[in-house]
């Protein structure tokens, strides 16, 4: 079945940018969604369908796909950006499939 | 307002069933639009798809948990139940149940913890 492979971790100091990225086999023909998680705490949608932000999400998060890769950009890192990032696809054939990555720890140094 | 609720035994014993429950609020579990969906994550991995429902009634299931999996659903409750049988200690995960709209993961419940172990 399909594969996301995801960066383990991720390091960035307080303002700078962040970036996380996911790869598959042409990923740029499916559709991205990342989601953001917190310790003890549920995932939460930050980014759906390659690059479309959810209500309350902060501008500073954005997505892009293309090719093999898809990208989350943070920019201007908060330290509350500390979190597990997981993108995820859908294979929506006769036996459908809901695919994750592995995850990225981002760390805010 | 959409809420999702998890419910079932916390501890569950090697070889046994586990059995959850998720009580959806605010939308019908019957509506083609949606699917609902079982995701775990065992202590300190990543989340893993387990099972996803659609229209109450069709099933899909992770390759990987296919053989011990089975989702079903009371939809005059707006529950909707997972099983997983012959549980190892792998198996010892937070479970989250989840609507999914277009594969979108767009709602969760809370989760809860299910430990295997005798």
């Amino acid at each position: 079945s399909y594969v996301l492979t995801q960066s383990p971790s991720v390091s960035v100091a307080p303002g700078k940018t962040a970036t996380i990225t996911c790869g598959g086999d042409n990923l740029g023909h499916y559709s991205v969604h990342w989601y953001q998680q917190k310790p003890g705490q549920a995932p939460v949608v930050v980014i759906d369908h390659d690059n479309n932000r959810p209500a309350g999400i902060p501008e500073r998060f954005s997505g892009s796909n293309s090719g093999d890769t898809a990208t989350l950009t943070i920019n201007r890192v908060e330290v509350g950006d500390e979190a597990d990032y997981y993108c995820q696809v859908w294979e929506s054939g006769s036996d459908r499939l809901w695919v994750f990555g592995g995850g990225t720890k981002l760390t805010v140094l | 307002q959409l809420q999702l609720q998890e419910s079932g035994p916390r501890l569950v014993k090697p070889s046994e069933t586990l059995s959850l429950t998720c009580t959806v609020s605010g939308v019908s579990i019957t509506s083609s639009t949606y699917h609902w969906a079982w995701i775990r994550q065992s202590p300190g991995k990543g989340l893993e798809w387990v099972g996803s429902l659609h229209r109450g009634e069709t099933t899909y299931y992770s390759p990987s948990l296919r053989s011990r999996v089975a989702m079903s659903a009371v939809t005059s409750k707006k529950q909707f139940s997972l099983r997983l049988s012959s549980v190892t200690a792998a198996d010892t995960a937070v479970y989250y149940c989840a609507r999914s709209y277009g594969g979108l993961l767009d709602s969760w419940g809370q989760g809860v913890l299910v430990t295997v172990s005798s």
